[in-house]
């Protein structure tokens, strides 16, 4: 079993749209939860981190399920610029502090 | 954000030889990574780049093959010896920051495309 997982995908959603990304992590001490989008031919950009339980910026939410060892990142109101590639990567912090890893990314397409 | 630049951004190159990727921030940090992005895959971390000591590799990935030198801190070069096929990818450097909320955000160079042929 991966370390982290992620939906599959793809999604195709339509402008407007709500979408939701689930993430699972393996690793109960896993300390430290992320969201990354990374657009075709270019590097990761953070997104979001996620705090205790979850926090919320603008039309992005991200949620922490300790108990369920899960994160959930919601984009609400999709725009066509949302398409990208969303990725989710944990931190286990002690010795493996600062050192990520990811899930294999979901793809989102928001088509007009 | 610190500001991050990996040279070059792109090469390619014969089975056999080597290429080292440089990796330079704007400001000093502490903590630098190493990672590798395959063709269609994610982000596997190689090793973290330690300023004055020797880096410290993660499992399936040797000093051999992928030396790491970190002089001070804000420069960091990786290399890719005895170049195969499969070695085809993005190198990502990356460096740790304190984020707004105190807590430790990662950003990422731009990456480095390597082709082998």
């Amino acid at each position: 079993r991966k370390e982290v997982e992620q939906d599959p995908g793809p999604f195709n959603v339509p402008e407007g749209a709500t979408v939701a990304f689930n993430c699972t992590y393996s690793n109960s001490a896993s300390q430290s939860f992320f969201w990354y989008r990374q657009d075709c031919r270019k590097e990761p950009k953070l997104l979001m981190s996620v705090y205790s339980s979850g926090n919320e910026d603008g039309r992005f939410t991200a949620q922490l399920n300790r108990a369920s060892q899960y994160i959930s990142l919601l984009i609400r109101d999709s725009k066509l610029s949302d398409s990208a590639t969303y990725l989710c990567a944990t931190e286990r912090g002690g010795t493996s502090y600062g050192k990520l890893t990811f899930g294999q990314g979901t793809i989102l397409t928001v088509h007009p | 954000s610190a500001v991050i630049s990996q040279k070059p951004s792109r090469d390619i190159c014969q089975r056999g030889t080597s290429l080292t990727i440089q990796c330079q921030v704007d400001s000093q940090v502490t903590m630098m990574f190493w990672y590798r992005q395959q063709p269609g895959q994610s982000l596997t971390l190689i090793a973290t780049a330690n300023q004055g000591s020797e880096a410290t590799y993660e499992s399936g990935f040797v000093i051999d093959k992928f030396p790491i030198s970190r002089p001070n801190l804000t420069f960091s070069t990786l290399t890719v010896s005895n170049l195969s096929p499969e070695d085809s990818s993005i190198y990502l450097c990356s460096v740790e920051e304190t984020g707004p909320g105190q807590e430790y955000e990662q950003y990422f160079g731009p990456g480095t495309r390597l082709t082998v042929t």
